[in-house]
């Protein structure tokens, strides 16, 4: 159980373009979801938090207009990287905890790798 | 803001052998959990920890929640090479579900 699955998993586009990426949950609900990037030989740094129903909540320094989320259903949520440039390149990983649940352990994704060329 | 500091950075050792590692942080944390990243993967969770002073086992993983509340440990017994990855610990920003991960520390097992 507790399966995290996104799509896809690796991307190039031109610069100047969008790309979306969506984060499931199939065998949970998860009302709250977690949206991270990684640099190459770097650690995880949380962009933001995805809310169903809500808007999401963005760490500081992260572009809301930029990086959009949405969180249409308690299965998927969704990250556009708008306008993207070779500078947004990089490895980008979802998790979700599950809804109600007793402990609070966070599930991943298997991730993203976008390349902006 | 809260950090995760985690050692050693890398480390290299023979097949066979145990690995430790730690995790340490100025702040309390409530819930410490580790994980483990193959290149190119996201996280896989391998052991969560909930109240202080908590031992837990996974196979040949044990992790330790300290009693300090400001850090982890975890030991690997008897590695093998597909223990090679990155090892990160997590924990949860206070009153929140939003985790952060430390630094990491990259193992690379000689066969």
């Amino acid at each position: 159980g507790a399966v995290v699955s996104q799509h896809p998993s690796w991307v190039i586009c031109k610069s100047g373009t969008s790309v979306k990426i969506e984060c499931r949950s199939l065998d949970f609900q998860a009302t709250t979801m977690f949206w991270y990037r990684q640099f190459p030989k770097q650690s995880l740094m949380l962009m933001a938090t995805s809310n169903e129903g809500s808007k999401a909540t963005y760490e500081q320094g992260v572009e809301k207009d930029k990086f959009l989320i949405n969180h249409a259903s308690l299965t998927l949520s969704t990250l556009t990287v708008t306008s993207a440039h070779p500078e947004d390149s990089s490895f980008y990983i979802c998790s979700a905890r599950v809804t109600g649940g007793a402990n609070t352990e966070a599930f991943f994704g298997q991730g993203t790798r976008l390349t902006v060329v | 803001g809260q950090q995760l500091n985690q050692s050693p950075q890398s480390m290299f050792i023979q097949e066979g052998e145990d690995v430790s590692m730690n995790c340490t942080s100025s702040s309390i944390f409530n819930t410490w959990l580790w994980y483990k990243q193959d290149p190119g993967e996201g996280p896989v969770l391998l052991i969560a920890l909930y109240k202080a002073g908590e031992l837990t086992s996974n196979g040949r993983l044990t992790a330790q929640f300290g009693i300090t509340r400001k850090d982890s440990f975890l030991n690997i017994s008897a590695s093998i090479p597909s223990d090679v990855g990155i090892y990160f610990c997590a924990g949860p920003r206070t009153g929140t579900y939003k985790y952060i991960f430390g630094t990491g520390t990259r193992l690379k097992v000689l066969a």
